[in-house]
């Protein structure tokens, strides 16, 4: 198993430029998150799935958006970047609630918006 | 106040010192995370608790769910052990979400 995989790992992007973080994995997972974590913050959520056709926002949404078509895969699309998009993204997925596996960490994507 | 607060936020040890980094909360909750954060930024998730104490290796995390309280301790600590750990909350109710600490900076030197 590749467990969770996200590309790209680094992208420069422009003001007002958009772009799609894509997130997969292959651990057939309902539960799939995209979380932000900026310099000396704790990750904060942006977006989250429990299933194929079911996103619902989380703590920081505002600049982004998602789709879950498949069970695999949960891509991050990002409008009209702003400099306030700089961050690291992580996608992690996990199994039904309350189970005693752990979530899944993808590796990261490192987004500089200038 | 941040719903999960974690101490310290640096933490310097020598190789073999007991390590003890502290999370509190103020919510609600139905499960606990403890996660490692390495330098090169990957998370990897080390515990779940949602009581109790649990072990693995040198590491050792508990919960005080009255006291809304959890302790990571990590035995014979050793240079690898260098990284950030996080504490995570799942929050009770419908929402599958987790609120994170901003994480405990632990260097151990040689």
């Amino acid at each position: 198993n590749a467990g969770v995989t996200q590309t790209p790992k680094f992208r420069i992007l422009k003001i007002g430029q958009s772009m799609t973080l894509q997130c997969a994995q292959d651990m057939n997972h309902n539960y799939m998150y995209w979380y932000r974590q900026d310099p000396g913050m704790g990750l904060k959520l942006i977006y989250y799935s429990v299933g194929a056709g079911i996103t619902d926002k989380g703590e920081v949404p505002n600049g982004y958006n998602v789709s879950r078509s498949t069970t695999e895969d949960f891509p991050l699309r990002l409008e009209l970047a702003a400099p306030s998009q700089t961050s690291v993204y992580f996608c992690a997925s996990s199994p039904e609630r309350g189970s005693p596996d752990t979530q899944y960490f993808g590796p990261g994507t490192r987004l500089t918006v200038l | 106040k941040n719903e999960v607060e974690q101490s310290p936020q640096n933490l310097t040890a020598q190789e073999g010192e007991f390590i003890t980094i502290n999370c509190s909360y103020s919510v609600g909750i139905s499960a606990l995370h403890w996660l490692q954060q390495h330098p090169g930024g990957g998370i990897v998730s080390l515990f779940m608790l949602s009581s109790g104490k649990k072990k693995h290796g040198r590491l050792i995390a508990t919960i005080n769910i009255q006291e809304k309280h959890s302790s990571l301790h990590i035995t014979a600590s050793h240079p690898r052990d260098s990284a950030v750990y996080i504490c995570a909350v799942l929050t009770q109710g419908g929402s599958e979400k987790l609120v994170f600490g901003k994480g405990t900076k632990l260097t151990v030197n040689p």
